[in-house]
C-alpha cells in the first residue's frame, strides 16, 4: 500500500459543484501540502500543514480551501469548481528533518476535470 | 526569492545515449536541490538531492547531478538511458525561509527512442 494515499483519483464534475480531494499517509509525518500541477508550469503549492493545528496560504491558495483532520489527513476542497481549477492535483508530506531541507513525499495524484 | 528554470521542456534521445538536463535557480541564500522524477500517471519520487558536502551526488537508475554554486546550476545527467527512463524530470530548490517551501521547475519531458 502506498504511504501516502490520495482520493479520489479522477473526478470530472461540472463548473459551481464542491469537490473534496482527501489525502491520508501512514508516514507519521508532521508536515502535509497539497500542490498543483499543469503543463508547462511545474508543481505549484495551494496550502501547506505543519501541524494539525497549523495551517499555511500558498502560491495559488484563491479558490482553494484545506482541512486538517488529523495528523494523516489533509483534504483539499474546492467550494465552487471553475474549468481553470482542472489539473492534477498531488499531497505531499514531509517530517521535521526533511521538512527542514524541503524534501517531499508524494501521492499519486488525484485528475480533476472541471466542464 | 528563488526560481528554478529548466531550460529544455522536451528533450528526445536515443536509447544508450548520453542525456542532460539543465537546471538553474535563483536564491540570494543556501538552497538546497532536489532532481524528481515522474513516471506516466504516477506520482513524483525522488531521484537525489544535494544537501552539503560534495557538489557530484549520485541518485538512483544510474543518474548524478553536479552543484555548481559560481553558475547557479544542478544538471541532471546519465550516461546511457533506457527506454524505461521516458519520464518527466523536475528539479527544486528550496531555501531557508522559516519554512522551508520547495519551488519547482517546469518540468523536462525525456523521451528515450530505440
Amino acid at each position: 500500500d502506498a504511504d501516502v494515499t490520495q482520493t479520489p483519483r479522477n473526478r470530472i464534475t461540472k463548473t459551481g459543484k464542491r469537490i473534496m480531494l482527501e489525502c491520508s499517509q501512514t508516514k507519521g509525518h508532521d508536515r502535509m501540502y497539497w500542490y498543483r500541477q499543469d503543463p508547462g508550469l511545474g508543481l505549484r503549492l495551494i496550502y501547506y500543514s505543519f501541524d494539525v493545528k497549523d495551517i499555511n496560504k500558498g502560491e495559488i491558495s484563491d479558490g482553494y480551501s484545506v482541512s486538517r483532520q488529523a495528523q494523516a489527513k489533509f483534504s483539499l476542497s474546492l467550494e465552487s469548481a471553475i474549468p481553470n481549477q482542472t489539473a492534477l492535483y498531488f499531497c505531499a508530506t514531509s517530517d521535521l528533518y526533511s521538512g527542514n531541507t524541503g524534501e517531499l513525499f508524494f501521492g499519486e495524484g488525484s485528475r480533476l476535470t472541471v466542464l | 526569492a528563488q526560481s528554478v528554470t529548466q531550460l529544455d521542456s522536451q528533450v528526445p534521445v536515443f536509447e544508450e545515449a548520453p542525456v542532460e538536463l539543465r537546471c538553474n535557480y535563483s536564491s540570494s541564500v543556501s538552497v538546497y536541490l532536489f532532481w524528481y522524477v515522474q513516471y506516466p500517471n504516477q506520482g513524483l519520487q525522488l531521484l537525489l538531492k544535494y544537501l552539503s558536502g560534495s557538489t557530484l551526488v549520485k541518485g538512483i537508475n544510474g543518474f548524478e547531478a553536479e552543484f555548481n554554486k559560481s553558475q547557479t546550476s544542478f544538471h541532471l545527467r546519465k550516461p546511457s538511458v533506457h527506454i524505461s527512463d521516458t519520464a518527466e524530470y523536475f528539479c527544486a530548490v528550496s531555501e531557508e525561509d522559516g519554512g522551508f517551501k520547495t519551488i519547482f521547475g517546469a518540468g523536462t519531458r525525456l523521451f528515450v527512442k530505440a
